[in-house]
């Protein structure tokens, strides 16, 4: 029973590079969301998606970009990666009010 | 706009005593309301929420909550703790099913033997 998967769990990037978080459940659930946790701020949302083939944005979408390809994935992207991005990133996704989360990626952009 | 506030960022106690961990929230429309746990290095779980009906919400692990509609308030308790309970907790709401969550930005409790 996987519940919620996210890739890569650690990643280290150069200012300016990209690459794309991936996200996956297996639980049928219709919502998905990405957060992203800083020590004091609690999570922050980032995009969600509240059914396949919608998007919204949340608290902090800028400098991110994100992909509802099916109904079981949900990825992130960053396009050109900055300092102020290093972070622990979590995918959830959400059934009738109970949200599940992954087990996080922890992003440092040098 | 709804927001939730965590009033303690650190809470100490010692094991087997009680605690209480505070949240207040802030929102013109109904809100569902939700504790969520997280152990060091993993992923948020869920404790209890409360959707409805009965103010008094019991969750696992021994922790209950109190949702008070007049103080905008969901104060988490538990009568008494154990070393395990040592995690960050965050208090979170929702208006809708597929709605946003937006977080409280969290208290940590650390147990003391």
């Amino acid at each position: 029973n996987a519940g919620v998967t996210q890739t890569p769990k650690f990643q280290v990037l150069k200012t300016g590079q990209s690459m794309t978080l991936q996200c996956a459940q297996d639980m049928n659930h219709n919502s998905m969301y990405w957060y992203r946790q800083d020590p004091g701020m609690g999570l922050r949302l980032i995009y969600y998606s509240a059914s396949e083939g919608t998007t919204d944005k949340g608290e902090v979408p800028n400098g991110y970009n994100v992909s509802r390809l099916n109904k079981r994935e949900f990825s992130l992207r960053l396009e050109s990666a900055a300092p102020s991005q290093t972070s622990v990133y979590f995918c959830a996704s959400e059934q009738s009010t109970e949200a599940f989360f992954g087990q996080g990626t922890r992003l440092t952009v040098v | 706009a709804q927001s939730v506030t965590q009033l303690d960022s650190q809470v100490p106690v010692f094991e087997e005593a009680p605690v209480e961990l505070r949240c207040n929230y802030s929102s013109s429309v109904s809100v569902y309301l939700f504790w969520y746990v997280q152990y060091p290095n993993q992923g948020l779980q869920l404790l209890l929420k409360y959707l409805s009906g009965s103010t008094l919400v019991k969750g696992i692990n021994g922790f209950e909550a109190e949702f008070n509609k007049s103080q905008t308030s969901f104060h988490l308790r538990k009568p008494s703790v154990h070393i395990s309970d040592t995690a960050e907790y965050f208090c979170a709401l929702g208006y809708s099913s597929a709605s946003k969550i937006i977080f409280g930005s969290g208290t940590r409790l650390s147990i003391r033997p």
